[in-house]
């Protein structure tokens, strides 16, 4: 079955650093990943998209790469700040819903001063 | 990019009533809504596919007769939980989107309770 994992511990930081979350995943071929940010009670917040054929996009402080043979993204906050604090989430497409979205846990970040 | 609000954010409802969630685009003509759920500590986990005009689309293990979906218009789908069970609470987020290769957005969410 079609899996997606990711860290499942949180991952606690020190402002100013760069925070590197993993996404796995297993029985896909996907096209594109993407990478969303959610709040506690909020809806996911798009970050950024990256296609198979792309090894890395950046947007501001973000950065994602795409490793289609180890089937890997990473994503990586630069200069983190407090505010980035919140739950990461990796998203595959759908194989049998149009576009919809299947996504990872997700993994906690939490930035300290 | 397209703007979703799902109301009501809170809603707690007693065993065996229900439940009508309502998710708006505000500004973006959709012909297709996805609804998810999400546990605590979990993924969000697609439960259909809302199609405008037509008979949605569930995922495999989602009672469609339980999880009531309409999509009368481009700019309204409602999911119906009926006869809610305890065991229904939960988060649910409706998102829009443009289709593949586009990022999708999401509503707010709406935390349910069932006492």
């Amino acid at each position: 079955s079609q899996k997606i994992e990711q860290n499942s511990e949180a991952l606690n930081i020190q402002e100013g650093k760069t925070a590197t979350l993993t996404c796995n995943y297993t029985n896909y071929s996907p096209a594109y990943l993407q990478w969303y940010r959610q709040d506690p009670g909020r809806g996911p917040v798009f970050l950024l998209l990256i296609r198979e054929n792309e090894k890395e996009k950046r947007k501001e402080r973000l950065k994602v790469t795409f490793d289609t043979t180890l089937k890997q993204s990473l994503f990586h906050i630069t200069a983190s700040q407090p505010a980035d604090s919140a739950t990461y989430l990796c998203a595959l497409p759908n194989s049998n819903s149009g576009y919809a979205l299947n996504f990872g846990k997700g993994t906690s970040l939490l930035v300290t001063p | 990019g397209a703007v979703v609000s799902q109301h009501p954010s809170r809603v707690i409802c007693k065993s065996g009533t229900s439940v009508k969630i309502e998710c708006r685009s505000l500004d973006f003509q959709a012909t297709t809504m996805f609804w998810y759920r999400q546990f605590p500590k979990q993924s969000l986990m697609l439960m259909a596919t809302s199609n405008e005009g037509s008979k949605a689309t569930y995922e495999q293990g989602v009672e469609k007769d339980k999880f009531l979906i309409n999509h009368a218009s481009l700019t309204l789908s409602t999911l119906t939980v009926t006869s809610a069970h305890p065991e229904d609470s939960s988060f649910y987020i409706c998102s829009v989107g443009e289709g593949a290769y586009t990022e999708v957005f999401f509503g707010q969410g709406t935390r349910l309770t069932v006492v």
